[in-house]
């Protein structure tokens, strides 16, 4: 059984749309990053979140916005959809405990295509 | 990321040839090396990781040895099988906190 759940697995939406993007991770895991990958740029880092607390973005714009409700969730809101938005987004999470090499473990991703 | 680099692009091997692909990293971004694999329509996962200077770290066939006098974590496999084709990622790790990768290599084996 996957132990990183992202919903839904494909998605297609048209430019100027909103859309949520579904993580969940079920390895008791207090650290959850969202990770992006497309034909121009590889694995792209986004945000990290610890204990439901945002601890790094490297997201400019302010289209995407990272939703903690749950210690085990972390949803990806992104509004105003650009063709250019258009990516795998990987959810990951760690064990966050200090100190150790995090090993990060990915979620099967959301393909997502702007049209 | 620019904090490390890779054997560009593609990597295209003969079956049971030996598979080396370079790593080398700033030094500001040597506290743990890592390398993933990602296989064809799947997610990353882990393939080795080290923070031990000069110790070789195995897993799956494949090893790597990170060299902090080179800033080098270079991923190497005696004989390449088929199934390694896929890409792979060196990612450092500066602190305990975000892990950046590399623009990848994608690895081909031919019959």
């Amino acid at each position: 059984d996957p132990k990183i759940i992202q919903k839904p697995k494909y998605l297609v939406a048209v430019t100027g749309s909103e859309k949520i993007l579904i993580c969940e991770q079920y390895l008791g895991h207090n650290a959850m990053y969202w990770y992006r990958q497309s034909a121009k740029k590889p694995l792209e880092f986004m945000f990290s979140y610890s204990y439901q607390k945002l601890m790094d973005n490297q997201t400019a714009s302010s289209r995407f916005q990272p939703q903690s409700s749950k210690k085990n969730h972390l949803d990806l809101q992104i509004t105003a959809l650009k063709p250019d938005d258009s990516a795998t987004y990987f959810c990951a999470s760690s064990t966050r405990e200090w100190p150790s090499a995090e090993t990060l473990y990915f979620g099967s991703g959301t393909r997502l295509t702007v049209l | 990321g620019d904090s490390v680099t890779q054997t560009e692009g593609l990597v295209t091997l003969t079956e049971g040839l030996p598979v080396m692909l370079n790593c080398t990293y700033q030094t500001a971004y040597s506290t743990f090396l890592f390398w993933y694999v990602q296989h064809l329509n799947e997610a990353p996962k882990l393939l080795l990781k080290s923070s031990t200077d000069n110790k070789r770290t195995e897993h799956q066939g494949f090893h790597a040895t990170l060299h902090k006098s080179s800033s080098s974590f270079h991923l190497q496999k005696s004989s390449a099988q088929l199934s390694d084709s896929a890409l792979y990622y060196c990612a450092p790790m500066p602190n305990y906190n975000v892990l950046y990768f590399g623009s990848g290599t994608k690895l081909t084996v031919e019959p």
